[in-house]
């Protein structure tokens, strides 16, 4: 009964290549997200998706995009792979407050997918 | 833009209460919340503050002040398992689709 989850835990591949990770949230949530968490372990957002729209982090390349087949998934494909890529994806959903502000609902994460590029 | 500083490192020693800092600068504000994250772990969500004041959930008591764009966690009677890295966070502009910029995180480690 996982809230949030990840596949693959682990993802290595060459440089080059196109790759996916899925996440699915079983908590009801209407907005999901991607993070990418860097060696430095600094956490950056990538983007913010629910089912009327898209937002997207300005300074993530194209190369990465999120589909989510329905509300409870969104994954995130990646193409043409750069060894800079390698860093720590997470997925995360919340749920937006009616009425209210959007910031005052907390965000549950994944467990993170470990992508390494050689 | 956001821009959230934190201390990089915090040392403290069991049973003692630690203070974790956060400046930020923002074009507009919503609030501060808080995560945690153990090495190798997700980072969970600890509190957050929209308005001024004191949160305290437990041992872990949140702080704001809009005024001074200023923050801070405090961990009370810390405990071994406190050890982990601890980000500030505040949404973007117009609070635009709830996207949280992350303040580069504060690793404490406490010791016995």
């Amino acid at each position: 009964d996982t809230a949030v989850s990840q596949t693959p835990k682990y993802l290595v591949t060459q440089m080059g290549n196109d790759k996916s990770i899925k996440c699915e949230q079983n908590l009801g949530h209407d907005t999901m997200y991607w993070y990418k968490q860097d060696s430095k372990k600094f956490l950056k957002i990538m983007f913010s998706y629910n089912n009327k729209e898209l937002i997207i982090n300005e300074t993530v390349p194209n190369r990465f995009s999120p589909k989510s087949p329905d509300k409870a998934h969104l994954n995130l494909h990646i193409n043409s792979l750069e060894l800079g890529d390698s860093a720590v994806y997470f997925c995360a959903s919340s749920q937006r407050l009616a009425g209210g502000s959007t910031f005052l609902n907390e965000q549950y994460f994944g467990p993170g997918t470990r992508l390494t590029v050689t | 833009g956001q821009s959230l500083e934190q201390p990089s490192e915090v040392t403290a020693v069991e049973g003692a209460i630690v203070q974790i800092n956060c400046t930020y600068q923002t074009s507009g504000f919503y609030g501060l919340s808080w995560y945690q994250q153990h090495d190798g772990g997700a980072p969970t969500f600890l509190s957050y503050n929209a308005l001024d004041g004191l949160e305290e959930t437990g041992r872990f008591s949140s702080f704001l002040s809009r005024s001074d764009s200023y923050g801070y966690l405090l961990l009370q009677e810390l405990q071994m398992k406190d050890s982990a890295s601890y980000f500030c966070a505040a949404p973007g502009i117009n609070n635009a689709g709830n996207m949280l910029t992350f303040g580069g995180g504060t690793r404490l480690m406490v010791k016995p």
